[in-house]
């Protein structure tokens, strides 16, 4: 069936560095990949998605890589901060009935 | 002015008794959903209607029983409550199918 893979599922960087997520996907039909964060006791939020007929989609500090050739995904971050310290999720439509199909999560830890 | 409320925030009950959570959306969403969310983390899509229709329903124990009166909310009734029920359930919306899907605060269940 339809799967979504997230790679690694703990990261742990210096405060400054960068980090990368990675999702793979299954599905050659998919078109929509959000990214949530989620922090310790919230909720899920989303933080940045990409549709796809782009390759590249940036936000200040966060940005999403699609490569629809590979069927893969990545989320970046630089310049970590205390505050990135969260799980963070991908996602990628399916196509039966539409829905999201998610990734297991990556929980980020930023050390001081 | 909250997009995606729930209530209760915390429920503890026993074994084998019923509860039933509320969801509410002020967003003019069209289509709502229930997760699951261990404490593994993994969040596990239950059921999601579209315009007052189920259009996902996951396997899932027939004890949990969605009920959506009208689009702006979406009910979670639990029967026979067992320990493995023990979680945080988060009701979410979307405008459309494929889109930024809002949690609500979560509903951490802990069954006795």
């Amino acid at each position: 069936g339809e799967n979504v893979e997230q790679h690694p599922s703990t990261l742990s960087v210096q405060e400054g560095d960068s980090a990368v997520i990675k999702c793979t996907y299954s599905d050659s039909a998919s078109n929509y990949f959000p990214w949530y964060k989620q922090e310790l006791g919230k909720r899920p939020q989303l933080i940045i998605d990409i549709r796809s007929n782009v390759g590249e989609k940036k936000d200040q500090r966060i940005a999403v890589t699609l490569n629809k050739t590979a069927k893969h995904f990545s989320l970046h971050i630089t310049e970590t901060q205390p505050e990135d310290s969260a799980v963070y999720f991908c996602a990628a439509s399916g196509n039966s009935n539409y829905q999201l199909i998610w990734g297991a999560g990556t929980k980020l830890i930023i050390k001081p | 002015d909250t997009a995606v409320s729930q209530t209760p925030k915390y429920l503890v009950t026993q074994m084998g008794n019923d509860k039933s959570i509320k969801c509410e959306q002020n967003l003019g969403h069209d289509t709502m959903y229930w997760y699951k969310q261990d404490s593994k983390k993994f969040l596990k899509i239950m059921f999601s209607y579209n315009n007052k229709e189920l259009i996902i329903n996951e396997t899932v124990p027939n004890r949990f029983s969605p009920k959506s009166p009208d689009k702006a909310h979406l009910n979670l009734h639990i029967n026979s409550l067992e320990l493995g029920d023990s979680a945080v359930y988060f009701c979410a919306s979307s405008q459309g199918r494929v889109n930024t899907q809002y949690f609500g605060p979560g509903t951490r269940l802990t069954v006795l």
